[in-house]
């Protein structure tokens, strides 16, 4: 099992570029999210979703925006990148129900915007 | 959600227990205690949960006062490979939406 890939490892952007951030987990977990960390700062939570055709906000969701067609795949989308979107961003999966909090990680993706 | 306050650093010798503790005084009955760990530049990793018995896998221990105010997370033989973020998070089991990632605690394992 490959568990959470995520592609791009590292990306840099100029402001105002569109790009998508791809998440893909081969678990069948009901769960996943999008985290952005930040120097100085815990882990926050951008996107979340509980299942195929749901999804949520989640504490940052501004200028982010995700979809999930299918129970595997979670992209990112930035639609306008801005330079206080230059994080390291991280995608999690997991089961449903008491597993809910037992989250795989992804590697990361490290985007810069210029 | 509860919250809950870690020590910024602590250092530990190779081959020696390691034990982070973790103050969650505001927990609430059905709050479980979560621990994961983050190695430098890499995704965070699930180490161990519990609600009020001690745990125990293959990675750590995890001891919950009986008050469950508080917590500590035991790695038995730490290696240099235990290096990274410890963090201690509280909150209900079913929905992870409420995660609060702190900063947690730094360990060192030291040759």
């Amino acid at each position: 099992n490959a568990g959470v890939t995520q592609t791009p490892k590292f990306q840099v952007l100029k402001t105002g570029q569109s790009m998508t951030l791809q998440c893909a987990q081969d678990m069948n977990h009901e769960y996943m999210s999008w985290y952005r960390q930040d120097p100085g700062m815990g882990l926050r939570l951008i996107h979340y979703s509980v299942g195929a055709g749901i999804t949520d906000q989640g504490e940052v969701p501004n200028g982010y925006n995700v979809s999930r067609s299918t129970t595997e795949d979670f992209p990112l989308r930035l639609l306008s990148a801005a330079p206080s979107q230059t994080s390291v961003y991280f995608c999690a999966s997991s089961p449903g129900g008491a597993g809910a909090n037992v989250l795989t990680f992804g590697a990361g993706s490290r985007l810069t915007v210029l | 959600d509860a919250k809950t306050t870690q020590p910024t650093s602590m250092d530990c010798a190779e081959g020696r227990a390691a034990n982070l503790p973790c103050n969650h005084s505001t927990i609430s009955g059905n709050e479980y205690v979560y621990w994961y760990r983050q190695i430098h530049s890499q995704g965070p990793q699930y180490i161990i949960h519990g609600l009020k018995n001690n745990e125990t896998n293959e990675m750590a221990s995890l001891i919950i006062t009986e008050d469950r105010k508080s917590s500590t997370l035991i790695l038995p033989h730490a290696t240099l490979r235990d290096t990274a973020v410890y963090y201690c998070i509280v909150t209900n089991a079913g929905n992870n939406r409420k995660l609060i990632w702190g900063l947690g605690t730094s360990l060192a394992v030291n040759p």
